[in-house]
């Protein structure tokens, strides 16, 4: 069964360091996403990404972050100069069109030092 | 502001039992309602989705019923097993409808006893 792959699983980083989290989305998937999870809080909505645009991003999702789909694989997540409450686990999800089941993959875990 | 809630943060069943996990969501013009799964470590895993056009909807060993007068979602799960125990988080998708966002609720752990 096909699914969201994520690398790596954990990333460890000083504070103001600039990290990349890669996602490799379901190979037939349109629709990418990023959402974080603070440890023990509920999943956040950072970016939704479609047809090379950010649809829709919140609050979480300032200048320090940006997306890219690199190539016709890959999906990141790039935080510019991390701040200690980046710490999070990071979750790539993709669908096939917007109404769509939204599949997640299994996480990068973040720790700012 | 949004927000997508749980009444329990923690539930503990008999295995065997049925469970039922509640969910009270907040934006009444969401048409689009999925239940996730999160086992220590791991991503949300899709359990059952539900539309705004339906009541109910069942899956294998589950059930997510909708009422939309008060703004409920649930999930039912039949003859609890061991591996079912995991967080289960209910989430809307709220207008607009053009970017696929998704709110998630605080989760409610499910324990299972043998």
């Amino acid at each position: 069964e096909p699914e969201v792959t994520q690398t790596p699983s954990h990333q460890v980083t000083q504070m103001g360091q600039e990290v990349i989290l890669r996602c490799v989305p379901i190979s037939n998937h349109l629709y990418f996403y990023w959402y974080r999870q603070i440890l023990g809080q509920k999943v956040e909505f950072l970016v939704s990404f479609y047809n090379n645009e950010i649809s829709e991003k919140s609050e979480i999702f300032d200048d320090q972050f940006s997306v890219e789909r690199p190539d016709g694989s890959n999906f990141t997540l790039k935080i510019r100069s991390t701040k200690l409450e980046d710490s999070a686990m990071y979750f790539c999800a993709s669908s096939t069109r917007l109404a769509d089941t939204q599949y997640f993959g299994p996480g990068t875990r973040l720790t700012v030092l | 502001g949004e927000s997508v809630g749980l009444h329990l943060p923690t539930l503990s069943v008999q295995e065997g039992d049925n469970s039922i996990i509640n969910c009270a969501y907040s934006n009444s013009a969401s048409d689009y309602f999925i239940w996730y799964k999160q086992e220590s470590g791991k991503g949300p895993q899709f359990i059952i989705d539900i539309r705004s056009n339906m009541d109910k909807r069942q899956g294998q060993r589950v059930t997510v019923l909708l009422n939309k007068t008060v703004k409920h979602l649930s999930l039912q799960i039949a003859a609890t097993q061991p591996g079912d125990s995991a967080v289960y988080f209910c989430a809307e998708k709220p207008p607009p409808s053009n970017t696929g966002k998704l709110i998630f609720g605080q989760g409610t752990t499910l324990q299972v006893k043998p």
